[in-house]
């Protein structure tokens, strides 16, 4: 079974909805983070939670919401989708205290289309 | 900030010969990590490489090795007797060290495509 799993893979939407994208994992690791991947740009971070507590925002979270529900989950919600956040959505995983290293290990990836 | 960048925007090698992709970064920070990141067509993100900027020594991974040059700030991914399954886009990525940030930054990618 895969580490780190994201529902849904694959989501259509209208400009307006209400979309959540979930991300679970099963490393053990505290740190959670959600990235947006678009053509020509790399990944560019949302957001990303050191622990259930703590939540930062990252270099581009407007538009987005985030909740860190347990240690082994963290929901990216897009209060009003419009267009522009069409792109795939990476979640990912860390932990600094396991053999000391700071490597984060990537979900599958949501493809996510806002008509 | 600290910027990436990847100056390759595609590339191609033969099955069995050598290929380098080129990174280049901008930070002013002196402890830092640099990643690279493959991911083939099923857009999975996997880890090829990483390289702690306090090393000297070059990290290797089997086929794939890294020319570290921090005066020039440049990262470069080396990988050697390509085959099909290398065929992916590949990212590097530059993150500071420090416990409490883990802002990483990508560049935009280099699409490899290894030919029979």
């Amino acid at each position: 079974d895969a580490d780190v799993t994201q529902t849904p893979r694959n989501r259509i939407t209208k400009t307006g909805k209400r979309i959540m994208l979930e991300c679970s994992q099963t490393k053990g690791h505290d740190r959670m983070y959600w990235y947006r991947q678009d053509p020509g740009l790399g990944l560019r971070l949302i957001y990303y939670s050191f622990d259930v507590k703590d939540i930062n925002k990252g270099e581009i979270s407007d538009g987005y919401s985030v909740s860190r529900q347990a240690q082994a989950k963290f929901s990216l919600s897009l209060e009003s989708a419009i267009p522009n956040q069409t792109a795939l959505y990476f979640c990912a995983t860390s932990d600094p205290q396991r053999g000391g290293e700071e490597t984060q290990y990537f979900g599958p990836g949501t493809r996510l289309l806002v008509l | 900030a600290q910027t990436v960048t990847q100056s390759q925007p595609e590339m191609s090698v033969q099955e069995a010969e050598t290929v380098t992709l080129s990174c280049t970064y901008d930070t002013s920070e002196s402890n830092y990590y640099l990643f690279w990141y493959k991911q083939p067509p099923s857009r999975q993100m996997i880890l090829v490489i990483r390289q702690e900027a306090y090393k000297q020594q070059n990290a290797t991974e089997n086929r794939f090795s890294v020319n570290f040059q921090k005066a020039a700030k440049s990262f470069s991914l080396k990988i050697s007797d390509s085959q099909l399954g290398d065929t992916a886009m590949y990212f590097c990525a530059f993150m500071i060290r420090q416990y409490n940030n883990n802002d990483m930054r990508f560049g935009a990618g280099t699409r490899l495509t290894v030919k029979p």
